[in-house]
């Protein structure tokens, strides 16, 4: 069964601190795709990235980098010189080939001005 | 390209009741899933449909229904509404050729009294 584990359900940091988001998966398949959404408090999920099980190479955008570990099962999420808009829900989610998106609880990230 | 519009966007209704939720994809887009949001569950999966077809339900009970129409539109309805479906009901819609990344609308708000 596919499961998404976010440990952490809520952070605190000050602005430009960085700050990692971790992720866990569970996942029979050897096909299979990982994501980051974000919700501000507006409500509306945002799309951030997307790895495909077979790209263990890390991304980097801008301020946003992300570190796939098939090895421990993690999605990690770095936000480096965090600003006061990054205050949001942060998302980590799994998906195998039946389309269906499994999200994980969810991880409340406050940047403290 | 406009994105995923959902109607109406906050909605009060009293147990008992029935309701229908509208959901209009990204132009181009033909798979369409409906997640519900709260606060104890997260975000949890209800059904995806593509091509007018339910591909996909998750674990919700029969009350829950949805349909999609020949231009990709779809409604939830949900009948004999109960105290705990109040929630934050959400709506995707994905592309095809390899894209699984899903986007969201901003969601509808149902609050059953």
């Amino acid at each position: 069964a596919q499961k998404v584990t976010q440990a952490q359900t809520e952070i605190s940091v000050v602005e430009k601190e960085d700050v990692t988001l971790d992720c866990v998966y569970e996942t029979r398949d050897t096909t299979y795709y990982l994501f980051w959404y974000k919700q501000p408090p507006s409500g509306e999920l945002v799309f951030l990235i997307r790895r495909n099980s077979f790209d263990e190479q890390n991304e980097i955008s801008g301020r946003y980098s992300w570190n796939f570990q098939k090895s421990t099962s993690s999605f990690n999420f770095t936000i480096t010189a965090s600003q006061v808009v990054d205050s949001a829900v942060y998302f980590c989610a799994l998906s195998e080939a039946s389309d269906k998106i499994i999200f994980g609880k969810g991880t409340r990230l406050h940047i403290l001005p | 390209k406009a994105g995923v519009t959902q109607t109406p966007r906050y909605l009060i209704k009293t147990r008992g009741q029935q309701v229908t939720l509208s959901c209009s994809p990204i132009s181009g887009h033909r798979s369409v899933s409906w997640y519900q949001q709260t606060p104890g569950q997260g975000l949890q999966f209800l059904f995806e449909y593509f091509s007018e077809t339910q591909r996909n339900k998750g674990n919700f009970p029969g009350r829950f229904s949805g349909r999609q129409f020949s231009n990709s539109r779809s409604e939830m309805n949900v009948s004999t509404l109960e105290l705990g479906d109040s929630a934050l009901y959400l709506c995707a819609s994905r592309g095809t050729s390899g894209y699984y990344e899903q986007y969201f609308g901003p969601g509808t708000r149902l609050t059953v009294t």
